[in-house]
């Protein structure tokens, strides 16, 4: 058991400028989240996949992010235009959707650091 | 509207101390599932805990237990005999729908 996989740790980057983030599941894992955390704040949800269907997407994604997963292994989320509130921890967590929805345990990787200038 | 409130947001002991973490959380739903979240220094969130709505007998595991009162709508853990290895941040989370994480509450333990 590799854990989750995200690449890379940290990432500086100017206003403007695109960014993309891989995160690599657990391997058995057929559900995928990503998550957006700030200083001082728990996790906030972004969106999240079962298989290479991406099911919900929170309201703060907004239209410059977007996430894909296209063969229902690892998965990319990318930003366009960024913006300096972009600056924040994007985790990456996977699950398997056998325990049943709401009881799945999700194990996270261990973020990528966005820093925006 | 905030799901999960940790009204706790440091907490400072000496070590062999022990340690409460207060959790509250707020849904419409009969069935749902609270976890507890360690967030060490190295950032990657290591599950603790995951608890049903209809489950309400409390648990211990080692130094870490756990009260989980449906009538409050509380989940609080508490931390025995606290050592070093123990700072971090603890999350609580709420699933209902999908997982939703209070604030934490970060937990120093000073030798």
């Amino acid at each position: 058991d590799t854990g989750v996989s995200q690449d890379p740790r940290h990432k500086i980057t100017k206003r403007g400028q695109n960014v993309t983030f891989r995160c690599d599941p657990i391997s058995e894992h057929n559900r995928l989240y990503w998550y957006r955390q700030t200083l001082g704040q728990g996790p906030e949800f972004l969106t999240y996949f079962q298989n290479e269907a991406q099911l919900e997407k929170s309201r703060l994604l907004s239209d410059r992010f977007s996430a894909e997963r296209p063969k229902g292994s690892f998965s990319t989320l990318e930003i366009q235009r960024t913006e300096q509130g972009d600056s924040a921890m994007y985790l990456c967590a996977s699950s398997s959707s056998l325990s049943g929805t709401g009881a799945e345990k999700l194990f996270f990787g261990s973020g990528t650091q966005l820093s925006v200038l | 509207a905030q799901k999960v409130t940790q009204a706790q947001t440091e907490i400072s002991v000496v070590e062999k101390e022990d340690v409460t973490l207060d959790c509250v959380y707020e849904t419409r739903d009969t069935t749902y599932y609270l976890f507890w979240y360690k967030q060490p220094p190295s950032g990657e969130l290591v599950f603790l805990i995951r608890r049903n709505s209809f489950d309400e007998q409390n648990e211990i595991s080692g130094r870490y237990s756990w009260n989980f009162q449906k009538s409050t709508s509380s989940f609080n853990f508490t931390i025995t005999a606290s050592q070093v290895v123990d700072s971090a941040v603890y999350f609580c989370a709420l699933n209902d729908y999908k997982l939703s994480f209070g604030a934490g509450t970060t937990v120093t333990v000073r030798a």
